[in-house]
Order: C-alpha cells, then structure tokens, then sequence
C-alpha cells in the first residue's frame, strides 16, 4: 500500500525557519507535492519535486531524496498566516494519483 | 475567478437521502479527480477523469457513489443512500496533464453531513 508519515505538530515563532520531514513508502511513485490547507480551506498547491534536491519557491523550499524515500518542506521567515495544516503527497499511478500524508499541523507565535 | 468551483457549499441531509455535488474544473485542464476528507486526515484519492472517461476508481467508491462527466467539462458526484459515515468534505481537483508531471488545483469543497 501507500503510506507517508510527517509529523503531527510543529510551533515555531514568527521569523523563524521550520522543516517539516515526510517519509513515504510508495510504488510507482514519480513525484513528491507539499500542499497548504488553511482550516475550512481547499489545499493549495506549495510545490512539486521529481527529482532529487532542492526546489525554491519564495519562502518556500522542498527537497527530495528518492533514494531514502525522504523529502521536507522548508518555510523562511515564518509570518503569523503560515499557521495551517501542511501535506506531503505522493504522485503515483502514472503520473495522477495523489495520496496524502495525515498532515502536519503548523502554529506560529509571537 | 477562474479557479475549480463546487456546489454546494455545504449539504445537510438525513440519512438514506440522495445528494450529488458538482464541480467545474479549471476550464482548459483534462482531469478532474473527486476526494474526500474527514477532519484531521488527509484528502483520499475517489476517483478521476481525463475528459469524459473515468479512469480510475478506489475501493473506497462503494457501489452507493457515482461519479459522471458527461462532456469531459463539469463533473458530478452522487452518493445514494446516504450513511452517517459519509459525513466529510469532498473536494474536487482538476489539471492539465502534460507527460508525467501536473499540479492539481483544489476546489473549495463540499461539506457533508449526514444526520
């Protein structure tokens, strides 16, 4: 099956970098997305990596290691409205199935 | 606004009742994909559509859900005999598929409850 595992919390104050680590176990796997869902909100597309190392994207950054089946996605300079639920997810089946992670629950404070 | 659109917004219906939801894709992408989404879980992949075909189905999609896209432009999802367990968001994605690599952009959701 398919499973991928991030963390289920993380604080950090604003102005701070955080990472938030994914580890996957997929088959047919072609690519690693990080999605953003503020509550009552759709997800967001934040950024997608198919090959290993680093995409930056603004404040934004996602890495991947195929070979550890490992990828994180890094926020600079953290502001008060990056508090929300943040998903790894892997594109699998071809090309276009998404299977999400459980999310990792992001809270900046003062 | 030209994002992904769903309607309804939110459904409150009893049990047993039908409802079907509808979504309007991005309007040059070719796949559109339907999930659903229960509270502090991620999105699950239901089903998905590259223009009028249905092409993939989980077995999560229980025989009392169905799924169209008649014109390969909006699609609709009903779910028959509602059960409380159906109680979720469900989210529709579309996108431009181009060789192996594509973003899905989200619609807002529909969020259902089954009393």
């Amino acid at each position: 099956g398919q499973s991928l595992e991030q963390p289920s919390e993380v604080t950090a104050v604003e102005g701070a970098i955080v990472q938030i680590n994914c580890t996957y176990q997929t088959s047919g796997f072609y690519g690693l997305s990080w999605y953003q869902q503020h509550d009552g909100g759709a997800p967001t597309f934040l950024s997608y990596n198919a090959l290993d190392g680093l995409e930056e994207t603004g404040r934004f950054s996602s890495f991947l290691s195929r070979s550890d089946s490992y990828g994180y996605l890094l926020l600079q300079e953290l502001q008060m409205k990056d508090s929300a639920s943040y998903f790894c997810a892997s594109l699998t089946g071809g090309g276009n199935k998404l299977t999400f992670g459980t999310g990792t629950q992001l809270k900046v404070e003062l | 606004d030209t994002g992904v659109s769903q309607d309804p917004r939110h459904k409150i219906t009893k049990r047993g009742q039908n409802v079907t939801f509808r979504c309007d894709p991005i309007s040059e992408h070719n796949r559109l994909y339907w999930y659903r989404q229960t509270l502090g879980q991620g999105p699950e992949f239901l089903t998905y559509f590259q223009n009028e075909a249905q092409l993939e189905k989980s077995r999560l999609l229980s025989d009392r859900f169905s799924a169209e896209r008649p014109k390969g432009s909006f699609s609709t999802l009903e779910i028959q005999r509602t059960e409380q367990g159906d109680s979720a968001m469900y989210l529709c994605a579309s996108s431009l598929a181009l060789g192996n690599q594509e973003t899905q952009y989200f619609g807002p959701g529909t969020r259902l409850l089954v009393l």
